[in-house]
């Protein structure tokens, strides 16, 4: 059974530049939460959808926008990117917003030069 | 600034011996608390969790110990071995909401041989 899945893996973009990671949440999972981890810091939540909503949003910029798709992946997308956004981004899944079976997968690290 | 701290960034500890990993959290209203494990190149992997009504829970070779009046928990990991280095999070949420945990800093596990 594949747990949660990101892509890419990896990822080296211009500062201006705009992205889109993706994440397709374990099997039986409705609900994705996104997290950024900079280096050496906890993860921070940036946002969770559910029902193809978004649901609750962390202290981020409007420039993190965000989608879910009736399969229930989701995307991430992050504008005019600055420096200071690379860093590793976490997508988590879970059956609605239960504690029990909280997933993460293993990442995008994004890097912005 | 963040809710959840960590007293100590480093922690070195030879095979064999018994680890300590502390946390200091702020949030009164917090009522659930979980240690994540994260190995390099991987997401927050859940270890053991406890709830605010008990004040100790043990796992395979871990145990969590949770002191409401002062706001600390900590984890013990018995026999540590090389696989038991990584970086260990404790996270904090608020029932009856979303789970949407809140990290700390982390603490870095490091086990010699």
């Amino acid at each position: 059974d594949a747990g949660v899945t990101q892509s890419p893996t990896h990822l080296i973009k211009t500062r201006g530049q705009q992205v889109t990671l993706r994440c397709s949440p374990k099997s039986g999972h409705d609900t994705v939460s996104w997290y950024q981890q900079a280096l050496g810091q906890g993860p921070q939540f940036i946002f969770q959808y559910y029902e193809e909503e978004e649901r609750q949003r962390g202290n981020f910029p409007d420039r993190f926008s965000g989608h879910q798709f009736p399969n229930y992946s989701s995307e991430l997308n992050v504008n005019a990117l600055l420096l200071g956004d690379s860093a590793l981004y976490l997508c988590a899944s879970s059956f609605q917003d239960r504690d029990y079976g909280y997933t993460f997968g293993s990442g995008t690290r994004l890097t912005v030069v | 600034g963040e809710s959840v701290g960590l007293h100590l960034p480093t922690l070195s500890v030879q095979e064999g011996d018994n680890s300590i990993i502390n946390c200091a959290y702020s949030n009164s209203a917090s009522d659930y608390f979980i240690w994540y494990k994260q190995e390099s190149g991987k997401g927050p992997q859940f270890i053991i969790d406890i709830r605010s009504n008990m004040d100790k829970r043990q796992g395979q070779r871990v145990t969590v110990l949770l002191n409401k009046t002062v706001k600390h928990l900590s984890l013990q990991i018995a026999a540590t071995q090389p696989g038991d280095s990584a970086v260990y999070f404790c996270a904090e949420n608020v029932s009856g909401g979303s789970y949407i945990p809140t990290f700390g800093r982390g603490t870095s596990l490091i086990v010699h041989p």
